[in-house]
Parts: C-alpha cells; sequence; structure tokens
C-alpha cells in the first residue's frame, strides 16, 4: 500500500480562528475523502474531495464550514474554518484506488484542539 | 441512508480465547464490508474485508462472516494475542465500479487479559 501523510499531526487553535489540514499520496489515487471522528468516537465522513472539481458533502456538513481542495491526483486540503471547541476531533484522510477499487486506506489523523 | 449498528461496545477475553464482534446494516444495496483496527493516536488499519458475493474470509488468526439475508457480519479473532488489544470498527457500503464513502459502526473496544 501507499504512504499516506498528514500536516499537520496536531494542533491548538483559538476560537474564530481557521486550520488548513494536509494529505499527501505518495502515488496517484483514485478518490480522497475526509473523515472527523469526536473524541472517543466514530468516524462520520465529511466530504468526498474531487478531482478538479467541487467536493460532495454529507448532510450535516457544509462547504462554508469545510472547504476542501483537491488539486491533483495525490494531495488534498481540509480547512476547518471560524473554529469552536466543538470542532475538536480527530480529521482523517482516506483514500481508494490503490489495491483495488474500493478498499479505502486512512492517514494518521490530525487530532486538532480548539480553545 | 446506511445505519450500521455494532456490537459490543467492549470486550475483554483471555488471551488465547477468541474474541467476536458483531454488525448489523440497514442499506440492502451494501456490498462492501471493510474492518478497521485503530490503536491509540493512529488512523485507522484495515485488517480484513468482505464482498457481497462472498460469505466467509479468511487471514491467518482473522476471519469475517457475512449473512445478507440478516443483514449482519461478524469479525472472529482467534488465539487472541495482547497485541490485539486496540478498538476495531466495522464499516459497510455501496461499492457500484466507483468509490463511495463508508458508514461505520461506533467501535469495540477489545481488551485481552494477560
Amino acid at each position: 500500500s501507499a504512504v499516506i501523510s498528514q500536516k499537520p499531526s496536531r494542533d491548538i487553535c483559538q476560537r474564530g480562528t481557521s486550520l488548513t489540514i494536509q494529505c499527501q499520496v505518495d502515488s496517484q489515487v483514485t478518490m480522497m475523502f475526509w473523515y472527523r471522528q469526536q473524541p472517543g468516537q466514530s468516524l462520520t465522513l465529511i466530504a468526498t474531495a474531487n478531482q478538479g472539481s467541487e467536493a460532495t458533502y454529507e448532510s450535516g456538513f457544509v462547504i462554508d464550514k469545510f472547504p476542501i481542495s483537491r488539486p491533483n491526483l495525490t494531495f488534498s486540503t481540509l480547512t476547518v474554518s471560524n473554529m469552536s471547541p466543538e470542532d475538536s476531533s480527530i480529521y482523517l484522510c482516506s483514500v481508494t484506488g490503490l489495491a483495488g477499487v474500493d478498499t479505502q486506506y486512512f492517514g494518521p489523523g490530525t487530532r486538532l484542539t480548539v480553545l | 441512508g446506511e445505519n450500521v449498528e455494532q456490537h459490543p461496545s467492549t470486550l475483554s477475553v483471555q488471551e488465547g480465547d477468541s474474541a467476536v464482534i458483531k454488525c448489523t446494516y440497514s442499506d440492502s444495496a451494501s456490498n462492501y464490508f471493510p474492518w478497521y483496527k485503530q490503536e491509540l493516536g493512529k488512523g485507522p488499519q484495515l485488517i480484513i474485508d468482505i464482498r457481497s458475493n462472498v460469505g466467509e474470509k479468511k487471514d491467518q488468526r482473522i476471519a469475517v462472516t457475512l449473512n445478507k439475508t440478516a443483514k449482519h457480519f461478524s469479525l472472529h479473532i482467534t488465539e487472541t494475542q495482547p497485541e490485539d488489544s486496540a478498538v476495531y470498527f466495522c464499516a459497510a457500503t455501496y461499492s457500484g465500479g466507483g468509490a463511495d464513502g463508508l458508514t461505520f459502526g461506533k467501535g469495540t473496544h477489545l481488551i485481552i487479559q494477560p
């Protein structure tokens, strides 16, 4: 499988600010996704990052709050905008298209704390 | 949309014993069911997956079974070892040639007692 990296690995931010999280893969992939994992909870899909077009958001998530970019087949960013303490979570990117069409692999995550 | 239920939330077993985690899903269109292991401070790691055209799949000490009629699937770990201690998540999705995001269960904290 490929190497999936995320930057930053963790951050502590003040409310009202924004943070951009990067996801980099060392091979071209078909699909990239962003998930949120609140403390002690399961993973919830935020959006599908589409290469060259606008991301597809799940119910309850909007572009103004979580703008996403995917300029090429190996890189995507997720921005958490106008943060509040409720945004404190682990944010994970995942990719498919490496070993099979729908086998999904995850990055190490970005642990965000909002004060 | 899809809904995945996972039980138990916590499972404690003696080292060397077997562990079984069960999941049910709601959308009969779902056809791909992966299992992930997540250790503290790390991202989820795929350990095994199964597709709807298969009833069982095994990889060394790990096996997954799928009952499409009942819409449930289970993870079986035999001869458990201390390194099996982690949180395990089941997931489901419909894969129609492309790839869709996963719907996850709430997770099972597996504790292996020495």
